[in-house]
């Protein structure tokens, strides 16, 4: 099967930079994706690897290394509202990369 | 962009009801639908896959009868929990993607539906 590995929580302070990591081991690869999910509420879009390297987009950034099996996703210049879970998703080789599998998500708590 | 809406947002309701929740892509066609369903500080759990014009495809240890999917057009697909207990009270989440597999396309999820089951 696919396995996704995050942390579990993180904290930071407002302004800082902070760093999620996800590891993964898939038997076939088709691209990593990153949601933000606030609590009560659905995942929203971030980011897409498919590529090794840093996909830049805004105060967020995400990277990819495909040989290590590993992204993380970058948070500059930290908000308040930045406080949420960060799911880790990749396509699932054995649906023909239809279905995501998703990381248990790492919960962001940004204090002032 | 990709806009998937989800109805209804919460529903409250007796035992051995059943609830309907909707889920429609509004800006394009999705040939494909996903059902998730996540219980509190828990992550995402994929219940099924949901195939217009056809029947829809249940992970392990889902229970098809009781959660009936019916994608009858490209802009819809229904969840329906029949006989709902307390232990169905949960947040279910509808997901669709616009293109075809390969493409960095991402799903795109509903508000999601709070159900609670007194």
């Amino acid at each position: 099967g696919q396995n996704i590995d995050q942390p579990t929580e993180m904290t930071a302070t407002e302004g800082a930079i902070v760093q999620i990591n996800c590891t993964y081991q898939t038997s076939g690869f088709n691209g990593l994706f990153w949601y933000q999910q606030h609590a009560g509420e659905a995942p929203t879009f971030l980011s897409y690897n498919v590529l090794d390297g840093l996909e830049e987009k805004g105060r967020f950034s995400s990277f990819l290394s495909r040989s290590k099996g590993y992204s993380y996703l970058l948070l500059k210049e930290l908000q308040m509202k930045d406080s949420a879970s960060y799911l880790c998703a990749v396509r699932d080789p054995n649906t023909g990369f239809q279905k995501l599998v998703f990381g248990t998500g790492t919960r962001l708590l940004v204090s002032p | 962009g990709a806009v998937v809406s989800q109805h209804p947002s919460w529903v409250i309701c007796k035992s051995g009801t059943s609830v309907k929740i909707e889920c429609r892509s509004l800006d394009f066609q999705a040939t494909t639908m996903f059902w998730y369903r996540q219980f509190p500080k828990q992550s995402l759990m994929l219940m099924a896959t949901s195939n217009e014009g056809s029947k829809a495809t249940y992970e392990q240890g889902v229970e098809k009868d009781k959660f009936l999917i019916n994608h009858a057009s490209l802009t819809l697909s229904t969840l329906t929990v029949t006989s709902a207990h307390p232990e169905d009270s949960s947040f279910y989440i509808c997901s669709a993607r616009d293109g075809v597999t390969g493409d960095g396309k991402p799903q795109h999820f509903g508000d999601g539906t709070r159900l609670s089951i007194l």
